[in-house]
């Protein structure tokens, strides 16, 4: 089994500073990460994701995140953030192998962003 | 290209009774999966059905309950509403399996049990 966790339930920042939004999971196989991000009223839509390569990964909007196996982190990262990245963001984890391919989702961290 | 589409938007329904949420996924996704999200309990995932079969299951009991049909859209069904199973019910498609590609999700229907 899969868990998350997103340290920070809430993340308030002053437009143009740079942010970062902290991830540690726990797997006992190789997994997948990814964040997604929910609007007001909407659903989640996907940043970015991790599958393997480059343990750098760049995502829509600016964001990026760096997977660091080592530490179980997948912290997201944007260097200066607008008003429009106001939302909530998730961190999810699924499994690599068969029967554990499901997404295990955080709790959620809840980004300001003060003008 | 049309998005995943999540019937009805909001539900109100009384304690006992039961629901048939319905998702209608994006043309040529197999995958279906649904998450119950709550201020209390976050994200949680319900269960995920590919090409019909379910492929994985969350820990729910066993009034929740759902099915694909051949044309890949999804129904969940909840017997004997509690009070806790007011939330926000998200359905997602996918290409292929829920854990390994991009998910997309709908909107949303919003359940209040009263």
């Amino acid at each position: 089994a899969q868990s998350v966790t997103q340290l920070d339930s809430q993340v308030p920042v002053f437009e143009e500073a740079p942010v970062e939004l902290r991830c540690n999971y726990s797997s006992s196989v190789s997994v997948y990460l990814f964040w997604y991000v929910q609007y007001p009223n909407q659903g989640l839509q996907l940043l970015l994701k991790y599958l393997s390569g480059s343990t750098l990964v760049k995502g829509i909007n600016g964001f990026e995140a760096e997977f660091n196996k080592s530490q179980t982190s997948f912290h997201l990262r944007k260097p200066s953030v607008h008003i429009s990245d106001t939302a909530e963001y998730f961190c999810a984890v699924s499994g690599s192998n068969f029967g554990n391919e499901k997404l295990t989702f955080g709790t959620g961290t809840r980004l300001t962003i003060i003008p | 290209k049309a998005g995943v589409t999540q019937t009805p938007r909001y539900l109100i329904k009384t304690r006992g009774q039961q629901v048939t949420l319905s998702c209608s996924p994006i043309s040529g996704h197999r995958s279906v999966s649904w998450y119950q999200q709550t201020p209390g309990q976050g994200l949680q995932f319900l269960f995920e059905y590919f090409s019909e079969t379910q492929r994985n299951k969350g820990n729910f009991p066993g009034r929740f309950s759902g099915r694909q049909f051949s044309n890949s859209r999804s129904e969940m069904n909840v017997s004997t509403l509690e009070l806790g199973d007011s939330a926000l019910y998200l359905c997602a498609s996918s290409l292929g399996v829920v854990g390994n590609t991009e998910a997309f999700f709908g909107q949303g229907t919003r359940l209040t049990v009263v």
